[in-house]
């Protein structure tokens, strides 16, 4: 069935330092691919998203590049603040478009410190 | 400010009682509301749609007369755990869509259940 695996946390940076988060799926069909944020004590929000293959999603200094050919979609960012601390969730939904029904990875927790 | 509302955040309760979470949208009325689950370590898992004025469709395994989902009104969803248990001690988290240009989806804040 479908799947998405993320790599495992927690993972502690020293402010601006570059960030990768992994993560690959499984998928029968076109997924679209999200990464979702959740801050301290709050719900997730949509961090970006690509819904075709070689689609760039980008917000907040983040990246991902929705990769066909290897079934990837890893967060990046160049330099990580503080703020970014939180957990990050990388989510496809099978239906082009929709958010609705969406199949999520672990979850993988980032620290980052002063 | 948010636009989803989960409550509450966080709930202890006994075995064998029922405990009720509510999921509401603040700006937008919703047809339709999910409900997730995550246990320790693992990911969040679809428990079921939330339609409103019609009954919920559960997914595979998921106990429907054990946790009862009521969609009454276009802000308001409600997961009910009946007879808990310690095994569904879990994070709870809706999420809701918003219908239109994008069908934009909004979460919640998620609610830790603990039963002992």
């Amino acid at each position: 069935g479908d799947s998405v695996t993320q790599m495992e946390g927690p993972v502690t940076l020293s402010e601006e330092a570059f960030l990768t988060i992994n993560c690959t799926y499984t998928a029968t069909g076109y997924p679209s691919l999200f990464w979702y944020v959740q801050y301290p004590g709050e719900g997730l929000q949509l961090l970006l998203k690509a819904t075709k293959a070689d689609d760039k999603g980008s917000n907040k200094g983040f990246e991902a590049t929705y990769r066909k050919e290897t079934t990837s979609f890893h967060l990046e960012k160049g330099s990580v603040q503080v703020s970014d601390s939180a957990v990050y969730f990388c989510a496809l939904s099978v239906r082009r478009g929709s958010q609705g029904n969406l199949i999520f990875g672990k979850g993988t927790k980032l620290s980052v410190k002063p | 400010g948010a636009v989803v509302s989960q409550h509450p955040s966080r709930v202890i309760c006994k075995s064998g009682t029922s405990v009720k979470i509510e999921c509401r949208s603040l700006d937008f009325q919703a047809t339709t509301m999910f409900w997730y689950r995550q246990f320790p370590k693992q990911s969040l898992m679809l428990m079921a749609t939330s339609n409103e004025g019609s009954k919920a469709t559960y997914e595979q395994g998921v106990e429907k007369d054990k946790f009862l989902i009521n969609h009454a009104s276009l802000t308001l969803s409600t997961l009910t755990v009946t007879s808990a248990h310690p095994e569904d001690s879990s994070f709870y988290i809706c999420s809701v869509v918003r219908n239109g240009a994008g069908n934009t989806i909004y979460f919640g804040e998620g609610s830790w259940l603990t039963v002992v």
